[in-house]
């Protein structure tokens, strides 16, 4: 079965740089969430689309944003980068009846050097 | 703050043994879900848990949420070197957005 794909797999830069980290959920699924996993961390929510529209917002800093597009892939763009930007992040998508039925990607370990 | 509280945080066994990990919360879940990740990849859902009381089994790991919808376990019978990860119990907001457990790091040795 597919699966959510997430690319790039790893990204490594440098501070003050941008990014641009893509997700193409399971075909058919609405919607599409963005996590941020920190070394020996849960992941905590960033940000959410249904539909191509912002649903919901956790935590994610004013440097980011991200979007849902018309194919309902969505990429997460980050500006001025911080060293404590480095981590693991994950999209997952799901069916917006399948509320609480997340299916995670591979995930995408940025390194901020 | 942590609304989902996991324990134990590590845990390190012989292979196996029987294991059962927690996660509990002070508010009322409609459902649950339990996660397993590895190092370097996404979580995977193992199961949503919805009714109260409701037991879920999964091969030799067994979920059970709690009567009041506030708590819920996973239990691992005979663990194998297999079952090495991070699990971790999740519940919907009722928005958007999922909230995660610390997670119970899980090493299973030969």
């Amino acid at each position: 079965a597919a699966g959510v794909i997430q690319s790039p797999r790893h990204l490594i830069k440098e501070k003050r740089e941008t990014a641009t980290l893509k997700c193409y959920p399971i075909p058919r699924h609405d919607t599409v969430y963005w996590y941020q996993q920190g070394p020996g961390q849960d992941p905590q929510f960033l940000i959410s689309f249904y539909e191509k529209m912002q649903s919901d917002k956790g935590s994610i800093p004013d440097r980011f944003s991200a979007q849902q597009f018309s194919d309902y892939h969505s990429e997460l763009n980050m500006s001025s980068l911080e060293l404590g930007d480095s981590a693991l992040y994950f999209c997952a998508s799901s069916l917006r009846q399948g509320l609480d039925t997340q299916y995670f990607g591979p995930g995408t370990r940025l390194t901020v050097l | 703050t942590q609304l989902l509280e996991q324990s134990p945080q590590f845990l390190s066994i012989q292979e196996g043994e029987n294991l059962t990990v927690y996660c509990n919360s002070s508010s009322v879940f409609s459902s649950l879900q339990w996660y397993r990740q590895e190092p370097g990849e996404g979580p995977v859902l193992l199961v949503t848990v919805v009714t109260g009381g409701e037991v879920k089994k999964l091969k030799r790991l067994t979920f059970q949420f709690g009567d009041a919808r506030k708590d819920s376990s996973l239990h691992i019978t005979a663990a194998q070197p297999g079952d090495t990860g991070l699990y971790l119990c999740a519940r919907n907001t009722g928005g958007f957005k999922t909230i995660f457990g610390a997670g119970t790091r899980l090493f299973v040795k030969a």
